[in-house]
């Protein structure tokens, strides 16, 4: 079935440095991959995504690359802060399908030391 | 603009007493909608999705139900609690748009323990 992968699962950076959460994922079918961002006990929020006919997609200091023939993709946080500190989701769309479901992968929890 | 609300916001029940958990969205008609479980430190469990009234596909077999009664109203229930439903119950909701891939948008949760 459809599957994502992520990883790291925990990741820890000093204030200032870059972080890298990689994704892989099993349906070439797949347009459409959102990244989510979820603090201790809040729901996930949206931060960004990026659609297959896309390799790439920059909103301030995160951004988003498509690798589709690998069927991967990667969230780039730069100059990092404490208040980035959360858990990070991405997901994949299901196709063929008009269902709207996504698949999650499990998620990197970053932790931004001041 | 679009808003998702849920409730309650913390639910605290004995095993064995019944749920139901409501959630509703306003400011747009036929959105898909979602029920999610989410264990401490854990993932995204999709428990049930609606494309539709009445319209209810469950992704894994357990001791709960989901029902669509209005466009814009999901609710899930049981009728008997076990210990292993406490978790974090999240509504989501994301735009029909046929085959092209939408953001799903979450409500605030209901954090779910069962004693």
């Amino acid at each position: 079935g459809e599957n994502v992968e992520q990883h790291p699962s925990t990741l820890s950076v000093q204030e200032g440095d870059s972080a890298v959460i990689k994704c892989t994922y099993s349906d070439s079918a797949s347009n459409y991959f959102p990244w989510y961002k979820q603090e201790l006990g809040k729901r996930p929020q949206l931060i960004i995504d990026i659609r297959s006919n896309v390799g790439e997609k920059k909103d301030q200091r995160i951004a988003v690359t498509l690798n589709k023939t690998a069927k991967h993709f990667s969230l780039h946080i730069t100059e990092t802060q404490p208040e980035d500190s959360a858990v990070y989701f991405c997901a994949a769309s299901i196709l063929p399908s008009n269902t709207g479901k996504l698949i999650f992968g499990q998620g990197t929890t970053l932790q931004v030391k001041p | 603009s679009q808003t998702i609300h849920q409730w309650p916001a913390t639910l605290v029940q004995p095993v064995g007493s019944p749920l139901s958990l409501e959630c509703t969205v306003e400011g747009t008609s036929n959105p898909n909608l979602y029920w999610y479980r989410q264990a401490a430190g854990r993932g995204l469990q999709l428990l049930f999705y609606s494309v539709g009234i009445g319209q209810i596909s469950s992704e894994v077999p357990q001791n709960l139900s989901a029902s669509r009664p209005q466009d814009r109203q999901f609710i899930l229930s049981s009728k008997k609690l076990l210990l292993s439903d406490s978790g974090f119950y999240l509504c989501a909701w994301s735009p029909d748009r046929g085959r092209v891939g939408q953001p799903q948008h979450f409500g605030d949760g209901t954090r779910l323990s069962i004693l």
